[in-house]
């Protein structure tokens, strides 16, 4: 079935650093893939997405790459600081609308 | 972005009685909203997805009639919880997508309803 696998499950930068959280899915006929911020026990927040037709997507610190052979993307971010620190969830879309969610990466910054 | 509002946000209920939870979108339509279920320090594990006027899809492994899915207009879907039991007890968490939005395909969560079955 559909599977979106995302590494690391934990990261830890030094404010200013940058951090790389990446993704695989599995279904190549997924088309679009967001990534979402999630602040504990608060909604998740679209943070930035890309489609399938695009390689690589920037807003400000944050960018998100894709690698449609490998099934890859990845999510970008520069200059961190203590304020992204939060869980990030990517996740793979269907033809059908239907987010499978990776597992999460939960990032924290250290000031 | 577009507005989803969840209602509940909390609700403790006890063991064998049944909890409704609202979904609605408030500034746009949606044709189809999702409900994912999340425990503690975990991932968002979709539950059903809910088509406006039709029967809702349920994923693998979750209990249609335990988890009854209503969505009788284009702003809003309901999940009941039926005959609920401690193990119910998780984080429900709503999203919805604009019915005319064929371009971004985003969307966009409601606040969530922490349940406690007591």
């Amino acid at each position: 079935g559909e599977n979106v696998e995302q590494h690391p499950s934990t990261l830890s930068v030094q404010e200013g650093d940058s951090a790389v959280i990446k993704c695989t899915y599995s279904d190549s006929a997924s088309n679009y893939f967001p990534w979402y911020k999630q602040e504990l026990g608060k909604r998740p927040q679209l943070i930035i997405d890309i489609r399938s037709n695009v390689g690589e997507k920037k807003d400000q610190r944050i960018a998100v790459t894709l690698n449609k052979t490998a099934k890859h993307f990845s999510l970008h971010i520069t200059e961190t600081q203590p304020e992204d620190s939060a869980v990030y969830f990517c996740a793979a879309t269907l033809g059908t609308y239907k987010y499978i969610f990776g597992t999460g990466t939960r990032l924290k910054v250290l000031a | 972005g577009a507005v989803v509002s969840q209602h509940p946000s909390r609700v403790i209920c006890k063991s064998g009685t049944s909890v409704k939870i609202e979904c609605r979108s408030l500034d746009f339509q949606a044709t189809t909203m999702f409900w994912y279920r999340q425990f503690p320090k975990q991932s968002l594990m979709l539950m059903a997805t809910s088509n406006e006027g039709s029967k809702a899809t349920y994923e693998q492994g979750v209990e249609k009639d335990k988890f009854l899915i209503n969505h009788a207009s284009l702003t809003l879907s309901t999940l009941t919880v039926t005959s609920a039991h401690p193990e119910d007890s998780s984080f429900y968490i709503c999203s919805a997508r604009e019915a005319t939005d064929r371009v971004t395909l985003s969307a966009f969560f409601g606040q969530g309803t922490r349940l406690t079955v007591v």
